[in-house]
């Protein structure tokens, strides 16, 4: 079965860090690349990066450049999302996905709410 | 940036009717790169249409969409009741994405 399992969501205070996993099974996630998408509650999607295949390529929204950062692991077929100096406006959910183009498999979601 | 403008921001019809939802770029894109998502309360979204006009697998034939340049639609030919949802339009240029902000499509 091809799913996307997340998980390291949490609840944390404003300035801290949390790193965000995302593991492939059915599949292996070396062929794709991998977004991450988030959702703040009762508001629409927002793309938040993307890294490439072989992870030599990433990218990232103008928000979150500096702060987030996306790596990943094809030997553990895992996707990771480490976010920097939270803020409450990051508090949402926050999606995996993978994609050739566009995202065919999302993760569950996992939630990230900031607050003091 | 590709900046997407969906409308309307709420659609209200009832069970059989025809939606037609929309979706406006600017500047324009490559149809090739234009994708719709439906999602329901507490899922994650699910991929409808890529490439302007190609169903995903497994999608109803009653989800059609078109458009190319600037504008572009996803219509439900005759709504059923689980097609009660948000929909996304999505463009993924050069592999940065941008969403719309959505179509709500709800029971009249």
């Amino acid at each position: 079965q091809v799913q996307l399992v997340q998980s390291g969501g949490a609840v944390v205070q404003p300035g801290r860090s949390l790193t965000l996993s995302c593991e492939a099974s059915g599949f292996s996630l070396r062929s794709y690349a991998m977004h991450w998408v988030r959702q703040a509650p009762g508001k629409g999607l927002e793309w938040v990066g993307v890294i490439s295949f072989d992870g030599l390529n990433i990218h990232y929204a103008d928000p979150m450049k500096g702060r987030f950062t996306i790596s990943r692991d094809n030997s553990k077929n895992t996707v990771y999302l480490q976010m920097n100096t939270l803020r409450l406006e990051d508090t949402a959910v926050y999606y995996c996905v993978r994609a050739r183009g566009v995202g065919d498999q999302w993760g569950q979601g996992t939630l990230v709410v900031v607050s003091s | 940036d590709i900046v997407l403008t969906q409308s309307p921001g709420t659609l209200s019809l009832s069970p059989g009717e025809r939606a037609t939802l929309s979706c406006r770029a600017s500047p324009s894109v490559s149809s090739s790169y234009i994708a719709w998502y439906q999602q329901k309360p507490g899922q994650a979204p699910r991929l409808l249409i890529y490439g302007a006009s190609t169903r995903a697998t497994g999608i109803p034939e009653r989800f059609s969409g078109s458009g190319s340049g600037t504008d572009f639609t996803l219509t439900i030919s005759r709504l059923e009741p689980e097609d009660f949802a948000v929909y996304y339009c999505q463009q993924s240029d050069s592999s940065l994405w941008t969403f719309g902000q959505g179509t709500k499509v709800e029971i009249k």
